[in-house]
């Protein structure tokens, strides 16, 4: 099985920062298989980004995802309020879907 | 807009069996493989398996022996059943929309069901 790392545990920034988000995978991962996901308290995932790099639909051009192999990074350009919340990449491979245990951006 | 809603017990005692079920509003049920997720408080994202509209399913090995996931397509809803429950299957559970083939991922997810098992 392969395992998600994600870096730091928490980024604490200010609404206008850049947030630079990391996922690292004990394997190497396909592009394809790998995605990020937005949580916020009371509300169901969000997906922001699939096959690595692709923008899902509705998400806003601020959010921007690069990498290959075992390292990923989820950009947000300038952050804004609502911005504020838990982040998750997630992987597939050998016939299994696998987390990381998230990055919390807070204020 | 999809949207998923889903309910089931959310007291247990250890040995019995968890069953949640999960509906579909909105958009095609075909196409898509729908999919069961847990997180144990404190802890991350667990995904316990899939299946689609006619009924072919994917578990987690981990989980295999103990999950049973069904589909009613004609009711747009799938179901999740694991047996055998122990502390350790306290979580919140998540359905959710998942896509296989070509890209790898879950683009609609439920709220959540919490689940406690406590004698």
């Amino acid at each position: 099985e392969i395992v998600l790392t994600q870096s730091p545990g928490t980024l604490s920034l200010s609404p206008g920062e850049r947030a630079t988000l990391s996922c690292r995978a004990s394997q190497s991962v396909t592009s394809n298989s790998l995605a990020w996901y937005q949580q916020k308290p009371g509300q169901a995932h969000r997906l922001l980004i699939f096959g690595a790099s692709r923008r899902a639909t509705g998400i806003p051009d601020r959010f921007s995802g690069s990498g290959s192999g075992t390292d990923f990074t989820l950009t947000i350009s300038r952050l804004e309020p609502e911005d504020f919340a838990v982040y998750y990449c997630q992987q597939y491979g050998s016939s299994v879907f696998t987390f990381g245990p998230g990055t919390k951006v807070d204020i | 807009q999809v949207q998923l809603q889903q309910w089931g017990a959310g007291l247990l005692k250890p040995s019995e069996t968890l069953s949640l079920t999960c509906a579909v509003y909105g958009g095609s049920f075909s196409g898509y493989y729908w999919s069961w997720i847990r997180q144990p408080p404190g802890k991350g994202l667990e995904w316990i398996g899939d299946v689609n509209h006619s009924g072919n399913t994917n578990y987690n090995a981990s989980l295999q022996s103990r999950v049973t996931i069904s589909v009613d397509t004609p009711k747009k809803q799938f179901s999740l059943k694991l047996s055998s429950v122990t502390a350790a299957d306290t979580s919140l559970y998540y359905c959710a929309r998942g896509v296989r083939g070509s890209y790898y991922y879950m683009d609609v997810w439920g709220k959540g069901t919490t689940v406690t098992v406590s004698s």
